[in-house]
């Protein structure tokens, strides 16, 4: 199956500070990229949808000036925690979409990024 | 707003004992997905269903999605060790490629 991979798979940062996650495909091109950030024994809460070329689609409640988004390319889209603070540390999980051949697509899930920050 | 509801939150069965987890969406889907994340991993593909009353089989798992397309069912038969993680149900709304992820059944096996 198709590979994502991010970038990188933890950081601690001082409240305040900015943290960069890469999120790349691997072996295949995504048009659509799309951030989670899964909080301890939670589901996945969509964060944004990252289109190649294009500004990012943000979920309801999810600070666009906080969260910024790029997809550079096909096969990376980077996410950035501006200004982070205790209550941003979480599970961030990027996926990239593809479509399925019966139709539909299916989203790889890169390993996810912990951020801790202090 | 579309929401995917899944119960039960947990879920602790003996090795060899069948499971059950059931989602179910305040408006009709295109498609369902289901996924299993395993501890401190990342969410992994396990199958999409797209029609109508649509049942799938993988091995020991078997897959149900409903006859208004607003539910489905994740069945394991006889359960082992490995089988243990979050199961998730994540929902697609017509018109585009987003999931909306149910809240998870945690399954946990007592060897």
């Amino acid at each position: 199956g198709a590979v994502v991979s991010q970038h990188p798979s933890w950081v601690i940062c001082k409240s305040g500070t900015s943290v960069k996650i890469e999120c790349r495909s691997l072996d295949f091109q995504a048009t659509t990229m799309f951030w989670y950030r899964q909080f301890p024994k939670q589901s996945l809460m969509l964060m944004a949808t990252s289109n190649e070329g294009s500004k990012a689609t943000y979920e309801q409640g999810v600070e666009k000036d906080k969260f910024l988004i790029n997809h550079a390319s096909l096969t990376l889209s980077t996410l950035t925690v501006t200004s982070a603070h205790p209550e941003d540390s979480s599970f961030y999980i990027c996926s990239a979409s593809t479509s399925l051949t019966s139709g539909g697509f299916e989203q790889f899930f890169g390993p996810g990024t912990r951020l801790t920050v202090l | 707003g579309q929401q995917v509801m899944q119960i039960p939150q947990y879920q602790h069965v003996q090795e060899g004992e069948d499971f059950t987890t059931y989602c179910n969406s305040s408006t009709t889907l295109s498609n369902i997905q289901w996924y299993k994340q395993r501890p401190g991993g990342h969410p992994v593909f396990l199958i999409q269903l797209v029609k109508s009353g649509e049942v799938k089989k993988q091995k020991r798992l078997t897959f149900q999605f409903g006859e208004a397309k607003k539910n489905s069912s994740l069945h394991i038969t006889a359960t082992q060790t490995t089988d243990v993680g979050t199961y998730f149900c994540a929902g697609v709304y017509f018109g585009n490629e987003k999931l909306t992820f149910g809240t998870g059944t945690r399954l946990t096996i007592i060897p």
